[in-house]
């Protein structure tokens, strides 16, 4: 069973970054799919989009598109997401969710334990 | 974009009993060419990320009770719980993985009653 480690909370002003990383504790660029998804306090689940590191396949929703960049490194195997423009709206937890294989079109198999990015003047 | 609506929105169930929970999709999640529904089913309890529950629509993921169980194709699936546990307070998200942007019903709080 791999663990996906995710970074610490974060707290950001608005119209700065943020960047959290997703660590997986084992397996290889080869073995996973990366997705991120997002959860707003008491609200639901909405995915930001995904990764295909061993491609470099990348997919993004389309509400964030311009704002999010997914990226990964192959060693050790770590996916990367950025927001840009943080808006108070933006306040949630942000899970990473691993697909086993190189596919985006998967269940998502192995979760984070999310982090927690605070926007606030 | 493919919308998933679930029902009922909260349920309340007597320990023991059946729970059943609906979710739409707004276009088939069917692969022909597989004859696989893309269609998960994940519990999230408070203060911890989702588990993933059902995958392919009715595949039990490892290590999850067999009181869950996942049916339904095309548009139409149910996810049920056979004799509900005090353990099974969660909400309840079921997800299309047919298309991006890969979306997710709004939730489904299921309760004892």
């Amino acid at each position: 069973q791999v663990q996906l480690v995710q970074s610490g909370a974060e707290v950001k002003k608005p119209g700065s970054s943020v960047k959290v990383s997703c660590k997986a504790s084992r397996g290889t660029f080869r073995d996973y799919s990366f997705n991120w998804v997002r959860q707003a306090p008491g609200q639901g689940l909405e995915w930001m989009g995904g990764i295909i590191p061993l491609f470099g396949t990348v997919k993004y929703a389309q509400k964030f598109q311009g704002r999010v960049t997914i990226t990964a490194d192959e060693s050790p195997t770590t996916a990367y997401m950025e927001l840009s423009s943080l808006r108070s709206d933006d306040t949630a937890i942000y899970y990473c969710a691993g697909v086993e294989g190189i596919t985006i079109f998967g269940s998502f198999d192995y979760w984070g334990l999310g982090t927690l990015v605070t926007v606030s003047s | 974009d493919i919308v998933m609506t679930q029902s009922p929105d909260s349920l309340a169930v007597s320990l023991g009993e059946r729970a059943t929970i609906n979710c739409k999709s707004s276009q088939s999640v069917l692969y022909i060419s597989n004859n696989k529904n893309y269609l998960g089913w994940y519990q999230q309890k408070p203060g911890q990320p989702p588990k993933l529950l059902i995958y392919w629509a009715s595949i039990r993921e490892s290590g999850v009770p067999d009181r869950f169980s996942g049916s339904g194709s095309e548009t139409d699936f149910t996810l049920t719980i056979s004799s509900l546990q005090a353990e099974d307070v969660a909400v309840y998200y079921c997800q299309q993985y047919s298309d991006t942007p890969i979306t997710f019903g709004q939730g489904t709080r299921l309760e004892i009653k």
